[in-house]
């Protein structure tokens, strides 16, 4: 079973703190992606990688930057958390082998609160 | 550009009622469709998937079906259950494994 990993389900933090979230995936997947889903907008892409050291921004990348430097970890940085950070954060991987239709595989998520 | 829209929710059926939830896209091309379902506290779950026009994806009773004429690829179960209820989102495929996701919509199946 593939398993994604978060390294928090609920978190606090205050306006300015820099932020970091973890996500690990245990299947040698390529492809990650970091996710926020907020109420009546669905998911919305924030950044994803293609592989070790590979990013490309998403639809929303202001305001966060990523860091892969290993295949299996993807990390979420929030360089200077602010209250419209306040969101449920999703985390995905996803093998490219046998064509591109491959599902992404989806974390628990993290619900990050910002004061 | 590429946009996924879905039904409002929530929706709020009796068990073993029929469910539909629309969902209409706009894409460049014949991009591959699908519905993702999320359970409470849980990350999203690939339902089903659909990579070509007239294609019908189906999974635990669910069914949709490409529909390139309408652009549309409505999610539908002849009997829902309450295990069912969740929150059901569909998307399209675009540039490699990336996907655009509609906002979703709730379902709540009473018993």
């Amino acid at each position: 079973d593939v398993k994604v990993t978060q390294s928090s389900r609920y978190l606090v933090k205050r306006t300015g703190e820099k932020v970091f979230l973890e996500c690990v995936q245990d299947m040698d997947h390529e492809n990650m992606f970091w996710y926020r889903q907020d109420p009546g907008l669905g998911l919305r892409l924030i950044y994803f990688s293609y592989d070790v050291k590979m990013k490309e921004k998403g639809d929303i990348p202001e305001g966060y930057s990523v860091s892969r430097e290993k295949k299996e970890r993807f990390s979420l940085i929030l360089e200077s958390a602010s209250t419209n950070q306040t969101s449920m954060y999703l985390c995905a991987s996803r093998t490219t082998g046998t064509g591109e239709d491959n599902e992404q595989f989806f974390g628990p998520g993290t619900r990050l609160t910002v004061l | 550009g590429n946009s996924v829209t879905q039904m409002e929710g929530p929706v709020t059926l009796s068990e073993e009622a029929f469910l539909t939830i629309n969902c209409t896209y706009t894409a460049t091309g014949y991009p591959s469709l699908f519905w993702y379902v999320q359970y409470p506290g849980e990350g999203l779950q690939l339902l089903l998937k659909a990579t070509k026009a007239d294609d019908k994806g189906s999974n635990k009773g669910f069914e949709a079906t490409y529909r390139k004429e309408t652009t549309s690829f409505h999610l539908e179960k002849g009997s829902v259950q309450v295990s069912d209820s969740a929150v059901y989102f569909c998307a399209l495929r675009y540039q490699g494994g990336k996907l655009i996701f509609g906002q979703g919509t709730e379902l709540s199946v009473k018993p």
